[in-house]
């Protein structure tokens, strides 16, 4: 079986612009959740999806959005793009919600913001 | 608030020989969950272990094992007769039990360098 992917691998953007970040998580999952992981650091939540609506939001700013698509794909859109924007995006996919799920994650989206 | 601390930030050992890596983890939940995630250069996080907080048995797998004490709120993760091939960051998280959606708390991680 397919692991979750993501899309684009890498991605070079400049200071106030937008990016949109893509993932497809396994068959079978609906929930998808998603973290940034500056260099250095541990993965830091952001949202987490499921059946479409966004159920939990880490501290991000509001430049930060995601929408959940009926195929239980998701999009991270990030607006007005700072310099500390840049980053490791992961993606990971879960059955459901419970703590106790396992979140498997997918091969990131690297950003830089110039 | 939930935390992980892993305060070892790298680790070099040779080929063969044991190695520890440490997670402390904070929480006044009752009930939560402790992961173990295996980072390469390639930055995939990949999931090693999952382990309840009513759950305090120790787990091998193959080379791997995982010893869980309450007591001390430790999680530690011990791979026996290293290899190359486990050369990573290795993540320690934690999540809790029901609360309408699932956040992984993260440490820091623990760089283990293997040479031969």
């Amino acid at each position: 079986d397919a692991g979750v992917t993501q899309s684009p691998t890498h991605l070079i953007k400049t200071r106030g612009q937008q990016v949109t970040l893509r993932c497809s998580p396994i068959s079978g999952h609906k929930s998808v959740s998603w973290y940034q992981q500056v260099l250095g650091q541990g993965p830091q939540f952001i949202f987490q999806y499921y059946e479409k609506e966004e159920r939990g939001r880490g501290n991000f700013p509001d430049r930060f959005s995601a929408r959940q698509f009926p195929n239980y794909s998701s999009e991270l859109n990030v607006n007005a793009l700072l310099l500390g924007d840049s980053a490791l995006y992961l993606c990971a996919s879960s059955r459901g919600l419970a703590g106790g799920d396992t979140q498997y994650f997918g091969p990131g989206t690297r950003l830089t913001v110039l | 608030a939930q935390k992980v601390t892993q305060a070892q930030t790298e680790i070099s050992v040779v080929e063969k020989e044991d190695v520890t890596l440490d997670c402390v983890y904070e929480t006044r939940d009752t009930t939560y969950y402790l992961f173990w995630y295996k980072q390469p250069p390639s930055g995939e996080l990949v999931f090693l272990i999952r382990r309840n907080s009513f759950d305090e048995q120790n787990e091998i797998s193959g080379r791997y094992s995982w010893n869980f004490q309450k007591s001390t709120s430790s999680f530690n993760f011990t791979i026996t007769a290293s290899q190359v091939v486990d050369s990573a960051v290795y993540f320690c998280a934690l999540s809790l039990g029901d609360t309408g959606f699932q956040k992984l708390v993260f440490g820091t991680g623990t760089r283990l360098l293997v040479s031969p």
